[in-house]
C-alpha cells in the first residue's frame, strides 16, 4: 500500500514530556500538511511543507511545536513540554498540487497527555 | 479562519434509507469544496473535490452537489448500508495559492441494520 502512514498510532505521555510523531507521505507528493483534531471539532491546519520548505504555519502552532521535513520526504512533528491541552488526533496529509487537488490523509496519531 | 458548518451533527438511519447532509460555507471565499469519509480507526478517505457552481459528482451510492453562489453543498447517500457508518467531513479551499483546508465539524452517520 502506498498511502500516507503515520507512527505511532497512539501515544500516551505525561505532562511536560516531549513527543515526536512521524509522517511518511505518498512518495511522489511534494506537499505535506499537518492538522490537529480535538474532540468535537473538525481537523485544524497546523503547518504545510512544499518539499523541504515549511511555507505556512498556523497560529495554533505555538513555539513548543516544531515540524521538519528533511530532504522533502518524511516529516516529523515534535511537541516539547506537552500540556494536557495538546491531547488530540494529529493528522498528516500529502498532495501533489495545491488548491483543488485532493489531500490524502494518514490514519493519524492520537496523543493523550496525562 | 473560515466558518464551515455542517448539519446535522449526527444522524441515525435504518439500513436501506436514503439520507443527506449539508455543508455551508462563505461564498465569498470559495475555491474548492472537498468531501471526506472518516471511519473509526482509519484514514479519512477523499470522496469528492468540487469547484464549479452546479457541480454534481457521484461515486457509487454517494453523490454531492455544489452551490457556490449561496454557499452550500449537499451529500446524498442512497440506500444506506451499515458500512456507510462514518463521519462525513467537508472542507473548503480558499484559493489556488492557499494550501490548507478549513474543515467543518462533520456529520456522524450511523446506519442501523
Amino acid at each position: 500500500d502506498t498511502g500516507v502512514s503515520q507512527n505511532p498510532r497512539h501515544k500516551i505521555t505525561k505532562r511536560g514530556q516531549n513527543v515526536t510523531f512521524r509522517c511518511d507521505p505518498i512518495s511522489e507528493h511534494n506537499r505535506l500538511y499537518w492538522y490537529r483534531q480535538t474532540l468535537g471539532q473538525g481537523p485544524e491546519f497546523l503547518t504545510y511543507f512544499q518539499n523541504e520548505a515549511q511555507l505556512e504555519k498556523s497560529r495554533l502552532l505555538s513555539d513548543r511545536f516544531s515540524a521538519e521535513r528533511p530532504k522533502g520526504s518524511f516529516s516529523t512533528l515534535e511537541i516539547q513540554r506537552t500540556e494536557q491541552g495538546d491531547s488530540a488526533m494529529y493528522l498528516c496529509a500529502s498532495s501533489f498540487l495545491a488548491g483543488q487537488e485532493t489531500q490524502y490523509f494518514g490514519p493519524g496519531t492520537r496523543l493523550l497527555v496525562l | 479562519i473560515l466558518n464551515v458548518e455542517q448539519s446535522p451533527q449526527s444522524l441515525h438511519v435504518q439500513e436501506g434509507d436514503s439520507t443527506n447532509f449539508t455543508c455551508s460555507f462563505p461564498s465569498s471565499n470559495f475555491y474548492a469544496l472537498h468531501w471526506y469519509r472518516w471511519e473509526t480507526a482509519k484514514s479519512p478517505e477523499a470522496l469528492f473535490v468540487m469547484t464549479l457552481n452546479g457541480d454534481e459528482k457521484k461515486k457509487g451510492r454517494i453523490s454531492a452537489t455544489l452551490n457556490t453562489k449561496e454557499g452550500y453543498s449537499y451529500l446524498y447517500i442512497k440506500g444506506s448500508q451499515p458500512e456507510d457508518s462514518a463521519t462525513y467531513l467537508c472542507a473548503l479551499s480558499r484559493g489556488a495559492g492557499a494550501n490548507n483546508l478549513f474543515f467543518g465539524t462533520g456529520t456522524r452517520l450511523t446506519v442501523i441494520p
